[in-house]
């Protein structure tokens, strides 16, 4: 594909059921970054992937949350037990390849609506 | 710590007339930086970025400046259109390439 895509677009959970979200990055990327907006606001770094490899998760705001990489491609975010102050949209970006190895290129995140 | 902030939370303009939206940083040491638009329900799209050894950068239609004194950027948009309506933000880059957000401008074109 030719943008950075995401799954599902919109999540509706109770309150203590486990999630996962999805990205699909840009073909050769090699940076994958997560972040959260919630309403009205700017956008929150989580966690960020180079290759398979995590070197910086300090954004993730409690050990509920987590991720992976694999292949250098996907990326998952798990949140566990959710809760409603989960609820936000939860966007991916990716970066590294090409000519401008700094750009960042957004999806179109998930909306996650906790009850 | 590493702050990004916006001047104002709204803007509102004609058709036809040129819009600025400022931005300030709190990190001298910043080396780039980026503008996005991000319409409702979308994700960000990337406008046009700036590097710190840059102190004017032109796309189409829009043109950023970098202030490095008073560690101020802005976005300027020539000829607004309808189109233009969104928020916008401003980012800077931090440790390991990831985005510190201002709060965002939401930019109101009005015909």
């Amino acid at each position: 594909g030719a943008g950075v895509s995401q799954s599902p677009s919109n999540k509706v959970t109770e309150k203590g059921k486990d999630v996962e979200l999805r990205c699909d990055p840009i073909s050769g990327h090699t940076a994958l970054y997560w972040y959260r907006q919630s309403l009205g606001q700017g956008l929150e770094f989580l966690i960020y992937f180079q290759g398979n490899s995590a070197p910086d998760k300090s954004g993730l705001p409690s050990d509920r949350f987590s991720a992976e990489r694999t292949g250098g491609s996907v990326s998952t975010l798990t949140i566990q037990r959710t809760q409603q102050e989960d609820s936000a949209v939860y966007l991916c970006a990716s970066g590294g390849g090409g000519d401008n190895t700094d750009t960042q290129y957004f999806g179109p995140g998930t909306r996650l609506t906790v009850l | 710590g590493e702050s990004v902030g916006l001047h104002l939370p709204t803007l509102s303009v004609q058709e036809g007339d040129n819009s600025i939206i400022n931005c300030a940083y709190s990190n001298s040491a910043s080396d780039y930086f980026i503008w996005y638009k991000q319409e409702s329900g979308k994700g960000p799209q990337f406008i046009i970025d700036i590097r710190s050894n840059m102190d004017k950068r032109q796309g189409q239609r829009v043109t950023v400046l970098l202030n490095k004194t008073v560690k101020h950027l802005s976005l300027q948009i020539a000829a607004t259109q309808p189109g233009d309506s969104a928020v916008y933000f401003c980012a800077e880059e931090g440790q390991g390439g990831k985005l510190i957000f201002g709060q965002g401008t939401e930019l109101s074109v009005k015909p």
